[in-house]
């Protein structure tokens, strides 16, 4: 097992609502990166945060945000909740941005808006 | 749209088998190509990190092949155990992507039968 750690593990929302989960990075690791995981499908690229700073996006909308803290840790918050919300939330941490570093990997919040 | 698949979608073998899968992603602008082995309940876990075109890499009975004039990967695993039985997820990276954006395919789940 790595050592990235999400809480919290399951979670259950009513549409609307807002939601916030998060991420302790692997020690040494200054880049966290969050995925979307619904069901059937492969991880989709939500964001990449480096040294607190957003530092790439994917094709998700502003309701989606983040926060990585001085300790590297992070947060994924997302308001006005919709059905299609309902996923695993994977965080991954890194020691640098770059795409050819080796992601390491929590084991996921499974989040469901009913 | 850049779009990564992987075949087949599953696959069951008996232990001893040898075995390979396929990932294909577009061969223009390409950058960086992960393969992560995922088991039920746990994080995903890195492979391998490629980026040569010709690369090969090998970790204990699994190697993993790349050619990125013709956008594909194998990953082969000799003489597959039932601790091997996991979802297999490759993922790629192009030149001019949103920095850590990399694009999953949904994966081959791999059953081994002792």
């Amino acid at each position: 097992e790595t050592g990235v750690t999400q809480s919290p593990t399951h979670l259950i929302k009513t549409r609307g609502q807002q939601v916030t989960l998060r991420c302790s990075s692997q020690s040494g690791h200054n880049t966290v990166s969050w995925y979307q995981q619904a069901l059937g499908q492969g991880p989709q690229f939500i964001f990449q945060y480096y040294r607190e700073e957003e530092n790439g996006r994917g094709n998700f909308p502003p309701r989606f945000s983040g926060l990585q803290f001085p300790n590297y840790s992070s947060e994924l918050n997302v308001n006005a909740l919709e059905l299609d919300d309902s996923a695993l939330y994977l965080c991954a941490s890194s020691s640098d941005r770059a795409t050819n570093e080796k992601l390491f990997f929590g084991s996921g919040t499974q989040l469901s808006v009913l | 749209i850049l779009n990564v698949e992987q075949s087949p979608q599953s696959l069951h073998v008996q232990e001893g088998d040898s075995t390979n899968f396929t990932c294909s992603f577009p061969s223009s602008n390409f950058y960086a190509l992960h393969w992560y082995r995922w088991e039920t309940a746990k994080s995903p876990e890195a492979l391998f990190v490629m980026t040569l075109n010709g690369d090969e890499k090998k970790k204990g009975r699994i190697s993993a092949t790349l050619n990125t004039k013709e956008g594909y990967s194998y990953l082969y695993i000799k003489g597959s155990q039932p601790e091997d039985s996991a979802t297999y997820l490759c993922a790629f990276m192009n030149y001019g992507g949103s920095q850590g954006n990399l694009i999953f395919g949904k994966g081959t789940k791999l059953s081994v039968k002792p």
